[in-house]
């Protein structure tokens, strides 16, 4: 089945600090989407990419859907304690199934 | 703006009692997800409904089942429950007809512990 390789596991910065984490899978997406979950709570969707190439910002985060359509990155800039949580890719496919990476646990010192 | 409701937020049972989950999507919402998240783990798919029929089926075992009711609320029903069966379930919504978006929105999660 569909698998995302979502890297890196886990990552603990300093305040103030820009964030890289990115998901490739051997799948080809229609879409990409990214979220935030802090523990307890349900998945919060961060953005949304439609097309390959799409670069897309909100607020601090950015985030790009890879040309081959495989692959995603999402980049935090200026990393404030707020920013702590699970951050997870998933990728939409036939526009009804959603497939998530493992996850990105993001530690922030300040 | 209205969010994808579930309730009851948390749920305490004992093996092989039964369980019922509820959500209620977003407004003019059509289709509704069940994810199953165990501890450290990420969502895992268990089944989704678009306009009140089943869509697509995951890993979601015998023992559950879920529908999709005429005011597209939805609940899952858990028979017989597990010990394994403790997990974080959550409901997403999204939009699909006439090609829309398909962005999934959760819910804040029902927790099930089963002792």
């Amino acid at each position: 089945g569909q698998q995302l390789n979502q890297s890196p596991q886990s990552m603990f910065i300093q305040e103030g600090e820009d964030v890289s984490m990115n998901c490739t899978s051997s799948s080809i997406f229609n879409t990409w989407l990214w979220y935030k979950q802090e523990p307890g709570e349900g998945p919060v969707l961060l953005i949304a990419l439609y097309k390959a190439g799409e670069l897309t910002s909100n607020g601090r985060l950015t985030a790009q859907f890879g040309i081959t359509r495989k692959d995603s990155f999402l980049n935090i800039s200026a990393s404030i304690p707020s920013d702590v949580g699970i951050y997870f890719c998933a990728g939409l496919i036939d526009g009804n199934k959603l497939v998530f990476g493992a996850g990105t646990i993001l530690r922030v010192k300040s | 703006a209205a969010g994808v409701i579930q309730s009851p937020r948390h749920l305490i049972k004992e093996k092989r009692e039964t369980a019922t989950l509820k959500c209620y999507p977003i407004p003019r919402h059509d289709t509704v997800y069940w994810y199953q998240q165990g501890p450290g783990q990420d969502p895992q798919f268990l089944i989704s409904f678009y306009e009140k029929m089943q869509s697509d089926k995951g890993s979601i075992p015998d023992r559950f089942s879920a529908q999709q009711f005429s005011d597209y609320h939805s609940e899952l029903n858990m028979s017989s429950l597990e010990l394994g069966d403790s997990a974080l379930y959550f409901c997403a919504s999204s939009f699909r007809r006439g090609g829309g978006p398909g962005e999934l929105f959760f819910g804040e999660g029902s927790r099930l512990t089963v002792l």
